[in-house]
């Protein structure tokens, strides 16, 4: 059974930093791409940023470009998503999840989804 | 630019069907997409992929109440005898070269 458990969610000021983390298990790990996806409040889905499965090809939404990162440590089957000068419109639930394909760039979709950590960006 | 448009809203009564739809950006008609479902307070679950000829393959365990079918620009996601448990936000999804799009989803409501 594919699980992923994300953790690392937080109450942070604004411009402050925080990492992410998703430990994913019942499947090999090194071998899907991975995704974040972020959910405001009442608000709809939002992509946030992807990894190929080697972890070689990283992408990210133009509202994070510059300030969160992605990584995974296959060794230990866990995403991370390190975000930097938080701003309060970061805000939301974020959601990981396993995608279809080893390549991001190829093109798929999220098959299977954690059950999201709450980050609120506040002073 | 790819964009996909869903209505914010749609209800239908207990053991009724209901079509939702999801719209593709104006040169974008060909592309498939993902149907995901999301309960209040929960993860979404990945429902389907739909491609242009209207295709599909769903995921683990998804009933089969759920279909999708495809006319032009728009993707269909059809629920047939309507349960409780159907009421929930529905989400299409896309993408590009190293990007994926999210429709603005839509907020079914079992009458």
């Amino acid at each position: 059974e594919v699980q992923l458990l994300e953790s690392g969610g937080s109450l942070v000021q604004p411009g402050g930093s925080l990492r992410l983390s998703c430990a994913a298990s019942g499947f090999t790990f090194s071998s899907y791409a991975m995704t974040w996806v972020r959910q405001a409040p009442g608000k709809g889905l939002e992509w946030v940023s992807g990894i190929s499965g080697s972890g070689g090809s990283t992408y990210f939404a133009d509202s994070v470009k510059g300030r969160f990162t992605i990584s995974r440590d296959n060794s230990k089957n866990t995403l991370y998503l390190q975000m930097n000068s938080l701003r309060a419109e970061d805000t939301a639930v974020y959601y990981c999840a396993k995608e279809v394909e080893y390549h991001y760039d190829s093109g798929g979709y999220p098959h299977y989804w954690g059950q999201g950590t709450l980050v609120t960006v506040s002073s | 630019q790819l964009v996909l448009t869903q209505s914010p809203s749609a209800s239908a009564s207990l053991g009724a069907s209901v079509k939702l739809t999801c719209t593709l950006s104006s040169g974008h008609s060909d592309y498939a997409i993902a149907w995901h479902q999301q309960h209040p307070e929960k993860g979404p679950r990945y429902l389907m992929k739909l491609r242009s000829d209207g295709s599909h393959s769903k995921g683990d365990g998804i009933p089969d109440r759920f279909s999708g079918s495809s006319s032009g620009a728009e993707r269909h996601l059809t629920i047939s005898s309507l349960q409780s448990e159907d009421e929930a936000d529905y989400y299409c999804q896309t993408w590009g070269t190293g990007i994926r799009v999210f429709g603005g989803g839509t907020k079914l409501t079992v009458l």
